[in-house]
């Protein structure tokens, strides 16, 4: 059982409809990341919200908006999105690592992903 | 700017025997951390083992194991006993102290265990 869920797992959309991502997680991190994966592609960071910062790829169409309410739930709106939208959207969640002077690792905690396909 | 490469895209090797799977990374960063993903088909990115810059071992996490060196910059991953079950995408990824909460990715590598 993950500690990120995501819903929907599956998505089908047009280009003319509105819908959202949502992501959750119950695991007391301080830092949640929208990233997305297309074939052949590195992971591409979307979003990153946090106490300290949000962060933005500056390459991600305005037809995504992140939002983030609290530090446990974060959701991704989408709206007149293209086909070339179609990917597996990644949620992740982290805290603190031994960098920032932590005891963990402060790796990435996946969710099983959101499947999202454009017609 | 930071910059992960893995330049094996599929890898292939038969149950039992040991494989290497290559990473290297560039980074200005004074420290930072080395993280080791594995993505099963279902698309979970499942979190295998970490290395810290400053670490004076090289991580191991029961059959993975990583191979760090540092004057190379370089971070394999060592997986022993091959297992069918490791037939998956496997990622790289960094994090840096100068760049907060962002991760860095590879391209992944494709690994199929053969029976």
């Amino acid at each position: 059982e993950t500690g990120v869920t995501q819903t929907p797992r599956h998505l089908v959309m047009g280009m003319t409809n509105k819908k959202s991502l949502k992501c959750e997680q119950h695991l007391g991190h301080n830092a949640m990341y929208w990233y997305k994966q297309s074939a052949k592609k590195p992971l591409e960071l979307m979003f990153v919200y946090s106490l300290e910062e949000r962060v933005e790829n500056n390459s991600v169409p305005s037809r995504f908006s992140p939002e983030c309410p609290n530090s446990s739930h974060l959701f991704l709106h989408l709206h007149t999105l293209q086909p070339e939208d179609s990917a597996l959207y990644l949620c992740a969640s982290s805290r603190p690592g031994r960098l920032a002077g932590g005891p963990n690792t402060g790796e990435l905690f996946f969710g099983e992903g959101s499947r999202l396909t454009v017609l | 700017a930071q910059k992960i490469t893995q330049t094996q895209p599929g890898m292939f090797v038969q149950e039992k025997e040991a494989v290497t799977l290559d990473c290297t990374y560039d980074t200005s960063d004074p420290s930072y951390g080395l993280f080791w993903y594995k993505q099963p088909s279902s698309g979970e990115m499942i979190f295998l083992i970490y290395q810290g810059s400053y670490d004076q071992q090289n991580a191991t996490e029961g059959r993975y194991s990583l191979n760090f060196q540092k004057a190379r910059k370089s971070a394999n991953l060592v997986i022993s006993a091959s297992q069918l079950g490791d037939s998956a995408m496997y990622f790289c990824a960094m994090r840096g102290s100068n760049t907060g909460n962002q991760f860095y990715f590879g391209t992944g590598t494709s690994l199929t265990v053969i029976p």
